[in-house]
């Protein structure tokens, strides 16, 4: 079954240190996202890549760098953690396609203490 | 600036009692296609509904939108709130060239009491 996949679930990580959150998919689709979800904010775009060895800003990339080394694999970087950063974080898959929806995964809980 | 919003943070209905939840946009890009997705509790958002085409019904797992463009409305009903609706509800819209980015409103949670 298609899916989209993210590891770890949850992570707690402290303030200054380094973060890789991992995202797999198994739907073929060309486009990955990473989302941030906080309340009152809704879902955030942060960086989000249409092919493989390249990445694109969203809305919000400051403090985050992204990597897609293959079509199916799509990583997030924090490379100094803050507190600011706490969030949950979604990533996403979406076949080319002007109406094609985005997939989900399940969604990675970071705490930065 | 281009925007999707809901005005409710919160909407309690009773079971089978009707819900509406509220969505307009704001946006000056060309705006490909409108989504309702569903969060249940601890899992992934997933599309709900989804419509193109200005003043067509939409309906899903008894649930049911239209598009407004001349109002920018697409707000989402059902005539009979279920306990398993209980959910946070995002209504978004994808827009560009090819549809490859969604802008979120921030969410409503859909609170069910029987």
């Amino acid at each position: 079954e298609a899916a989209v996949t993210q590891s770890p679930r949850s992570k707690v990580a402290v303030t200054g240190g380094k973060v890789t959150l991992s995202c797999h998919q198994t739907n073929n689709h060309d486009y990955m996202y990473w989302y941030r979800q906080d309340t009152g904010h809704g879902l955030r775009l942060i960086h989000y890549s249409y092919v493989a060895d390249s990445t694109e800003k969203g809305d919000i990339p400051d403090g985050y760098k992204a990597s897609r080394p293959s079509q199916e694999n799509f990583s997030l970087i924090l490379e100094l953690a803050s507190l600011s950063q706490t969030a949950v974080y979604f990533c996403a898959s979406r076949r080319l396609g002007g109406r094609n929806e985005q997939y989900f995964g399940p969604g990675t809980r970071l705490t930065v203490l | 600036g281009d925007s999707v919003t809901q005005t409710e943070g919160l909407v309690t209905v009773t079971e089978g009692l009707p819900v509406k939840l509220n969505c307009t946009y704001q946006t000056t890009y060309l705006t490909i296609a409108f989504f309702w997705y569903v969060q249940y509790l601890n899992e992934a958002p997933q599309v709900l509904l989804k419509s193109s085409t200005d003043n067509k019904r939409t309906e899903h797992q008894g649930f049911h939108a239209t598009l407004h463009k001349s109002s920018s409305s697409f707000h989402l009903q059902k005539s009979s709130a279920q306990l398993s609706d209980s959910a946070l509800y995002y209504c978004a819209l994808s827009y560009g060239s090819s549809g490859n980015k969604l802008i979120f409103g921030i969410g409503t949670l859909l609170s069910v009491k029987p």
